[in-house]
């Protein structure tokens, strides 16, 4: 009963690298979301994806920013050529289908120096 | 736009006080009002309000939803310092999105 894994736990990249971050949701669970959060703010919905499909990436920047939930494997978000304002914490949640309550996984703090 | 806003922002309290926390909403087509409580890591889920007028409850933790004007609270009672929290509302419409508003950061003081 594993709930949602990421990792990794904390990633520091410098300005310029590529960040990729990693999610395993519930087993058996299709529906993947990717948020962002700031220190003292909530939770900023980036996409929502399901197998193989991007369902709704409109919170995400076109630029730099992209996501994938391949068939067999993690979701990823990776953002390329990282910038000190992409510093956050970014959550990842599943769901069983839309509308469930989502469960969270403890997050991947990404900093950028 | 679709909107989700909490009050207040923080609050601090003494073990024992009550407290009530508020989420208003304006979106499109609502399907579902969510709770969530957030401490250091992962935001834990606590309930799901769908229809207006039905409590929700759990031990100390009660929530309601009123549909007709767009809000629901969260309260609990005999409040403990592992209350101490940011709760977090989020709403679902017919856009696929869940929506989170900024929270309500709670400390209760022993």
């Amino acid at each position: 009963n594993a709930g949602v894994m990421q990792n990794p736990r904390h990633l520091v990249r410098r300005r310029g690298q590529e960040a990729r971050l990693r999610c395993s949701p519930v087993k058996g669970h299709s529906h993947v979301y990717w948020y962002r959060q700031l220190p003292e703010e909530g939770l900023k919905f980036m996409v929502y994806l399901q197998k193989e499909n991007i369902i709704d990436e409109s919170g995400m920047p076109k630029e730099r920013f992209s996501a994938e939930f391949p068939k067999e494997g993690p979701s990823i978000l990776r953002i390329q050529q990282v910038v000190r304002g992409d510093s956050a914490a970014y959550f990842c949640a599943s769901s069983l289908d839309w509308g469930s309550p989502l469960h969270f996984g403890n997050g991947t703090r990404l900093t950028v120096t | 736009e679709d909107k989700v806003v909490q009050s207040p922002l923080s609050l601090v309290v003494h073990e024992g006080d009550t407290v009530t926390l508020n989420c208003s909403y304006e979106v499109t087509n609502f399907r579902s009002l969510l709770w969530y409580k957030q401490e250091k890591k992962a935001p834990t889920f606590l309930f799901m309000l769908t229809s207006s007028g039905i409590e929700k409850k759990s031990g100390r933790l009660s929530s309601i939803l009123d549909k007709k004007e767009l809000f629901s609270i969260l309260n609990i009672t005999a409040t403990q310092t592992g209350d101490s929290a940011v709760y977090l509302c989020a709403v679902t419409s017919g856009t696929y999105k869940y929506i989170f508003g900024t929270g309500t950061r709670l400390k209760v003081l022993a």
